[in-house]
């Protein structure tokens, strides 16, 4: 069975700063790998998504994460955060599917003015 | 993508009562999924309801208590029935849209259930 870890529950950047949070999964063929954000109050939004090909991906609001077969990795990155990008960020990982999909614990990011 | 509405969009409950959550989307789609979201916590999958059939319930999640329907392509309902505080959480739908390999979830905006 799949699994993800999210090893930051709460990071703190600076406004303008760059940004990486970090997800490690556990799968045993090619994951289907998401990253969500979930601002107070609303629900999830896809921010990017993985199934195969070219190993950056590109996402909305600015944001790109980078599969890295070889340390089991999907990390979410952004050169510049702006204050609205304040909210919780949650990997996930796909059985071969979105169709199910397992939920890492979640980065609360904070901006710091 | 899809366009997910849910109704309530918050409520709050007396302990012992029951709470249906409703669930639309705006294209049919073949599967739907139910998540909680407990209090500073991640998602957590309750089940699975696709039409015509049975909802297929995760671990430590039973019908008596969450019971599903799924009467179309495009809409379905949770209950959480016999509430007790500890199911004060996001409760939150969502579907796949796309094709077997590039299929995408999409969520609704979740229900807010507090239990007193």
């Amino acid at each position: 069975a799949q699994s993800v870890t999210q090893p930051d529950i709460h990071i703190t950047v600076s406004e303008g700063a760059s940004l990486e949070l970090r997800c490690n999964y556990s799968y045993g063929a090619t994951p289907y790998l998401f990253w969500y954000v979930q601002s107070p109050g609303q629900g999830l939004q896809l921010l990017l998504k993985y199934f195969s090909g070219d190993t950056l991906v590109q996402g909305i609001k600015g944001f790109e994460a980078e599969f890295k077969r070889s340390q089991s990795s999907f990390n979410l990155r952004k050169p510049s955060v702006h204050w609205s990008d304040a909210a919780e960020y949650f990997c996930a990982v796909g059985d071969g599917s979105a169709s199910k999909i397992i939920f890492g614990s979640g980065t609360r990011l904070s901006i710091r003015p | 993508s899809a366009v997910i509405s849910q109704k309530p969009s918050r409520d709050i409950c007396q302990r012992g009562t029951s709470l249906t959550i409703q669930c639309q989307v705006d294209s049919q789609v073949t599967m739907m999924f139910w998540y909680r979201q407990q209090p500073g916590q991640s998602l957590t999958l309750i089940a699975t309801a696709n039409q015509g059939s049975e909802a297929t319930y995760e671990s430590g999640f039973v019908i008596d208590k969450f019971p599903i329907s799924r009467p179309n392509l495009t809409f379905s309902t949770l209950t959480v029935s016999n509430m007790s505080p500890e199911d004060s959480s996001i409760y939150l739908c969502s579907v796949t849209v796309g094709g077997s390999r590039t299929d995408t979830q999409y969520f609704g905006p979740g229900t807010r259930l507090t239990v007193l």
